[in-house]
C-alpha cells in the first residue's frame, strides 16, 4: 500500500529558529500533498495544499510567510516553520495523494505519522 | 456549524463489545467518506472508505453511510483493547481534477477496556 513518511518525528528548537520538517511518498509520486496541524485532544486542521511544482495554497488565517511549504517533486513536500515561537508548538501532520493514478475506488488519502514540535 | 459533526466523547467500552461511532455532516456536496484511526501521538490511519449509500464490511469493522440524512457510522465487533484510539471520520466533493480538501470530524476518543 502507499506509504507516506515523515520526519522528524519529535524536534525541540529554540524560540527564534526555523525548523524544516520533510514529507516523502515512498513507493508512489505525490500530485498533492497537505499539510495539517493538529492541537491535543482536537482535530486536523488543513493549513496548506501543495501541488507539485507550483505554490501552496493556504487556508484561510494561515500565515505563508511564516509556514513554507515546498514540493518540489513528486516524492518530496517541505514545510519550514520559520522564526518559531512557543505557540506553533503543535503536532504536525502531512498527508498526500496521486490524483491520476488512483481509480474511483480508491480515494484514500495516506498521512505520514506526525511531527510533534515543541518550542522552548 | 461544522461540516462535519462529531461526539468526542471518551467512549469506553468493555471487550468484546460493539461499538458504534457517528457523524453527521451538513454539505450535500460531500460524496466520499472516510474513517480513519489515529494512535495517540501518530498520523491517522484510513480504516475504512465509503462512496455510496449502504454498508461496507472489512474484517470487524462496517462503515455505513445514509446520504439521506446525512449520517456515517462506523460499527467495531468483538472491540478489542487494540482499538484504543480515536477515530475520525472525513468527508470530501467529488473529484473534479483533484485538489479537493478532507473535511474531518473532531474525532471520538474510545478505550476499550479489559
Amino acid at each position: 500500500g502507499a506509504v507516506v513518511s515523515q520526519h522528524p518525528s519529535r524536534v525541540i528548537c529554540k524560540s527564534g529558529t526555523s525548523v524544516k520538517i520533510e514529507c516523502r511518498s515512498l513507493d508512489f509520486q505525490a500530485t498533492t500533498m497537505f499539510w495539517y496541524r493538529q492541537f491535543p485532544k482536537q482535530s486536523l486542521m488543513l493549513m496548506a495544499t501543495s501541488n507539485e511544482g507550483s505554490k501552496a495554497t493556504y487556508e484561510q488565517g494561515v500565515e505563508k510567510d511564516k509556514f513554507l511549504i515546498n514540493h518540489a517533486s513528486l516524492t518530496l513536500s517541505t514545510l519550514t516553520v520559520t522564526s518559531a515561537h512557543p505557540e506553533d508548538s503543535s503536532f504536525y501532520i502531512c498527508s498526500a495523494i496521486n490524483y491520476r493514478d488512483r481509480g474511483p475506488e480508491d480515494y484514500g488519502y495516506t498521512f505520514g505519522s506526525g511531527t510533534r514540535l515543541t518550542v522552548v | 456549524q461544522k461540516e462535519v459533526e462529531q461526539d468526542p466523547g471518551p467512549l469506553s467500552v468493555p471487550e468484546g463489545a460493539i461499538v458504534s461511532l457517528n457523524c453527521t455532516y451538513s454539505n450535500s456536496a460531500f460524496q466520499y467518506f472516510m474513517w480513519y484511526r489515529q494512535y495517540s501521538r501518530k498520523g491517522p490511519e484510513l480504516l475504512m472508505y465509503t462512496y455510496s449509500s449502504g454498508n461496507k464490511e472489512d474484517g470487524r469493522f462496517t462503515a455505513q453511510v445514509d446520504k439521506s440524512s446525512k449520517y456515517i457510522s462506523l460499527f467495531i465487533r468483538d472491540s478489542q483493547p487494540s482499538d484504543s484510539a480515536t477515530y475520525l471520520c472525513a468527508a470530501y466533493p467529488r473529484l473534479t481534477g483533484g485538489g479537493n480538501k478532507l473535511t474531518f470530524g473532531t474525532g471520538t476518543q474510545l478505550k476499550v477496556e479489559l
